[in-house]
């Protein structure tokens, strides 16, 4: 099972919208509406931010938003803070019933 | 709180085993299903394995199928990953992290601090 791909970085200012791309295939985020992103800032565990697509959990803000066309899910994060600077990753199950993340990509705020 | 703490981790040389332990507090383990998932020194996270909230079922990533072993004892509320035949590019840290719904596997909503497995001679 292939990594999802994603950008290996994003950059905005703050104020601004920044979308991170997530391309699997017909085997994954193509055919399951189960793509979940993470939060990673440095030297810390991971935090969900968004599952099956389009849900954020409980404390989430609603300036995290998830989408997804075809083979594509994409999160995009409007009205940009400093705090949002982080590694983020995708993630979708599988066709195999097997789970698979995105590279990463890391978010600079400017 | 909700919380899971890893425990287990070391330093061990190629061909050798480990058994990492994941012990689950304030929420009801067993009807969650339960992951490991693991992220080498500066790369990106790699899903390992899953088992379901009653152990019927498991499936595990093909990077260490016939190598690791999920398991889970929910008496103890406890999640196990057996390591054998250890690869130095087995060497990350070791997450635990549960399914979000309690019926499928993915939604990783509650992660543990992560242990450490380095492989080494």
């Amino acid at each position: 099972q292939s990594a999802l791909t994603q950008p290996p970085s994003v950059s905005g200012s703050p104020g601004q919208s920044v979308t991170i791309s997530c391309t699997g295939t017909t085997t994954d985020v193509g055919i399951y509406n189960r793509v979940s992103w993470y939060q990673q800032p440095p030297g810390t565990a991971p935090k969900l931010m968004i599952y099956e697509v389009s849900n954020r959990p409980s404390g989430v803000p609603d300036r995290f938003s998830g989408s997804k066309s075809g083979n594509t899910a994409s999160l995009t994060i409007s009205g940009l803070q400093a705090e949002d600077e982080a590694d983020y990753y995708c993630s979708s199950y599988t066709s195999s019933s097997t789970l698979v993340f995105g590279g990463g990509t890391k978010l600079t705020v400017l | 709180q909700v919380q899971l703490v890893e425990s287990g981790g070391g330093l061990v040389k190629p061909g050798g085993s480990l058994r990492l332990s994941c012990t689950a507090s304030e929420f009801t383990f067993s009807d969650y299903y339960m992951n490991w998932i693991r992220q080498a020194p500066g790369k990106g996270l790699e899903w390992v394995a899953y088992i379901s909230s009653s152990s019927t079922y498991t499936n595990q990533a093909d990077s260490v199928k016939g190598r690791f072993t999920i398991s889970r004892d929910n008496a103890k509320n406890s999640l196990y990953l057996e390591m054998n035949s250890l690869r130095a590019e087995d060497t990350a840290v070791y997450y635990c992290a549960r399914g979000l719904t309690g019926t499928t596997p993915d939604g990783f909503d509650i992660w543990g601090q992560g242990t450490m497995v380095t492989v080494s001679s």
